[in-house]
């Protein structure tokens, strides 16, 4: 059974820092994705990560893959309060034309002004 | 290019009734796939269709959820009865497909559901 697994759950952070999130996964997979939520919303696609050593950035946000260590970072820069929001890693299934995601329990971040 | 459309928004139904939500994915989207999120977790997956066919709907509770997708397009999943623990936003989710290279899924913006 596949398992995600994000650290820290729960971050506050101050404006102009530098933060890393992480996630771990338990098993080979070909795919890994970031999302965005905000209160109330659905999930807003940052990144898909398709290959061993992959990095996208993508404004203040950049995100890595290591697939020997089944790793994944999103790396936050010189954070502004609109990043505030809560960010889930997914790791895609693989299989049989099964391609659904397993989703971390997710990085609530708030960053105080 | 119009996005995930999903119907009911919200609902809020008594334990042990019924309930249907709705969903039509992106035009072209030959996968489709319904998820549940309860407060403060990630979503998880519930079902997933290519075309009109299930390609894994392993997490299903199939003692009570059921779910449809006539024709390839449109989806409808259903509960009967629910239950309390059945309280969560139920997204629905749409991609190309595998085998297209071209990656992604893409989110509606869920059906909040409440079992009083």
């Amino acid at each position: 059974e596949l398992k995600v697994e994000q650290n820290p759950l729960f971050l506050s952070m101050q404006e102009g820092k530098n933060y890393t999130i992480y996630c771990n996964y338990s098993t080979t997979s070909d795919r890994l994705y970031w999302y965005r939520q905000d209160p109330g919303k659905s999930l807003e696609s940052l990144f898909v990560l398709l290959s061993n050593g992959a990095v996208k950035q993508e404004g203040r946000l950049m995100a890595s893959l290591d697939t020997k260590a089944r790793l994944s970072t999103l790396h936050i820069t010189a954070a502004v309060h609109d990043l505030s929001a809560t960010y889930f890693c997914a790791v895609e299934n693989s299989g049989g034309g099964a391609d659904g995601l397993t989703f971390g329990k997710g990085t609530h971040l708030i960053i105080q002004p | 290019e119009a996005g995930v459309a999903q119907s009911p928004r919200y609902k809020i139904i008594e334990k042990r009734q019924s309930v249907a939500f709705w969903c039509n994915p992106i035009s072209g989207h030959a996968t489709l796939y319904w998820y549940q999120q309860i407060l403060g977790q990630g979503p998880k997956l519930l079902i997933q269709f290519q075309n009109n066919g299930v390609v894994d709907d392993s997490q299903l509770p199939k003692d009570r959820f059921s779910a449809e997708r006539l024709k390839g397009v449109d989806s409808t999943l259903k509960i009967q009865p629910a239950k309390l623990e059945d309280s969560a936003v139920y997204l629905c989710a749409s991609s190309l497909g595998p085998g297209t290279g071209r990656y992604g899924q893409y989110f509606g913006p869920g059906t909040r559901l409440t079992v009083t």
